[in-house]
């Protein structure tokens, strides 16, 4: 089992810019979550997918935030333009649907991400 | 007030001392309870499930208090290997998502 896989790990980016962070969820898993982390806010939900379909986006902060899920197997979290204050660690994670309530997530090792 | 809150630490306990760390969560719909832990700049990591009636596994006992909406975690004969940020974590009804506390610091030392 290779786990939640994101990239990249690291990112470093200038204000402006757009900036795109990839997840891969473990196969089978049918539910897909998006975090993000800061030392001031901690873990905070921004979306959620149940099978490909958002369910849930009330945490994403503005217009500039967009996620994804073209498919099982993939998902994107994209920031345009980004602001230094996005600068967090994002966190993708992902269960089995009928068991998310009960048996938790998987998460990823996170993408750093730096906006200068 | 935040749905879920901890104290965070640091709590910094000699090695085969007794911690307990406390949380507590405001929506009483919650249902499903759960500790996590976070080593520095890794994910965060299921640690276990909180049932109603209590639960051990090995060192670990989580002990849930629906009435008074509080979820604790006590761990024994501390190792330095348990230093880690221990998160909360509480999931209800209305949202079928898993939100977390800002976490408790644990320091084991020699």
């Amino acid at each position: 089992d290779a786990g939640v896989i994101q990239s990249p790990r690291h990112e470093v980016t200038e204000m402006g810019q757009e900036v795109t962070l990839r997840c891969k969820p473990i196969s089978g898993h049918n539910s897909l979550f998006w975090y993000r982390q800061t030392m001031m806010r901690g873990l905070e939900l921004l979306i959620y997918f149940n099978n490909n379909v958002p369910i849930d986006d009330s945490g994403m902060p503005e217009d500039r935030f967009s996620a994804k899920m073209p498919n099982a197997s993939f998902s994107t979290l994209k920031i345009q333009p980004s602001e230094p204050r996005d600068s967090a660690v994002y966190f993708c994670a992902s269960s089995p649907v009928v068991r998310a309530i009960n048996y938790g997530y998987t998460f990823g090792s996170g993408t750093r991400l730096t906006v200068v | 007030r935040k749905e879920v809150e901890q104290d965070p630490g640091p709590f910094n306990v000699p090695e085969g001392a007794t911690v307990a760390f406390n949380c507590t969560y405001s929506n009483s719909a919650s249902q499903s309870f759960f500790w996590y832990r976070q080593d520095c700049r890794k994910e965060p990591k299921l640690l276990m499930s909180v049932y109603s009636s209590g639960n051990e596994d090995g060192r670990f006992t989580a002990q849930l208090n629906r009435a008074s909406q509080y979820i604790s975690l006590l761990i024994r004969d501390s190792k330095l290997s348990d230093s880690a940020t221990y998160l909360c974590v509480v999931s209800h009804t209305g949202r079928r998502a898993l939100t977390f506390g800002s976490g408790t610091r644990l320091q084991v030392q020699p």
